[in-house]
């Protein structure tokens, strides 16, 4: 059973970067899309973007100028950086699983718990 | 971007209720139609894809229904553990988007 687990600081600064890993155990990274997804309180789902297990990305454009996604194999974990943060990015922020099927249907198969991140002086 | 639209935004069902929840795509995303559970503190649950294929181990009390850009997801008979926030997400363009979710809470 694939199982994911963000961990990070759980409050940032105004103006500096929010760092995140997820580990994923239970399976390899390999061969595989993942993603950032988050939720600001009271508010909707948010794809943030996605990594291909060989480090192709593609980025949600509205935080792209702001956004790295890495992935690092060898360690089967994942990580986001977003800069000039406001408080705007506080949301709890999920890794997932992006599977891609053969019939063309892409859909976030396995989540982790989420963790919380606010953005406040 | 393709804006998802969900009603009702909550929505008070009791134990054995059949209930559906409707999403909307502002355009066409064929079937290209996910559903998710949300419990507070918990991983979110993956349910349907492709608009109605029932993830493997979903209980088939879950169905999904629609195409083009009206879906429904429908809950036959509610159990306790189905009280949570449900979401839809088109996967047809990026960015990738969601509904902005509907609430089922026990009456």
């Amino acid at each position: 059973q694939v199982q994911l687990q963000e961990s990070g600081p759980g409050l940032v600064k105004p103006s500096e970067t929010l760092s995140l890993t997820c580990i994923v155990s239970g399976g390899s990274i390999s061969g595989y899309y993942w993603s950032w997804i988050r939720q600001p309180p009271g508010k909707g789902l948010e794809w943030i973007g996605y990594i291909y297990y060989s480090g192709t990305t593609n980025y949600n454009p509205s935080l792209k100028s702001r956004l790295t996604i890495s992935v690092d194999t060898s360690k089967n974990q994942l990580s986001l950086e977003l800069s000039s943060v406001t408080a705007a990015d506080t949301a709890v922020y999920y890794c997932a699983r992006l599977k891609s099927t053969v019939g063309g249907s892409k859909y976030f198969d396995y989540w982790g718990q989420g963790t919380l991140v606010t953005v406040s002086s | 971007d393709i804006q998802m639209t969900q009603s009702p935004s909550s929505l008070s069902a009791s134990v054995g209720d059949r209930v559906t929840i409707t999403c909307r795509a502002s355009q066409s995303i064929y079937n290209y139609l996910n559903w998710y559970q949300l419990k507070p503190g918990k991983a979110p649950k993956f349910l349907i894809f492709a608009a109605s294929s029932l993830q493997s181990g979903v209980p088939s009390r879950f169905s999904g229904s629609g195409s083009g850009t009206d879906f429904t997801l429908t809950i036959s008979s509610l159990q306790p553990e189905d009280f949570a926030t449900y979401h839809c997400q088109q996967s047809y363009s990026t960015p990738y988007t969601f509904g902005q979710g509907t609430k089922l809470e026990i009456k």
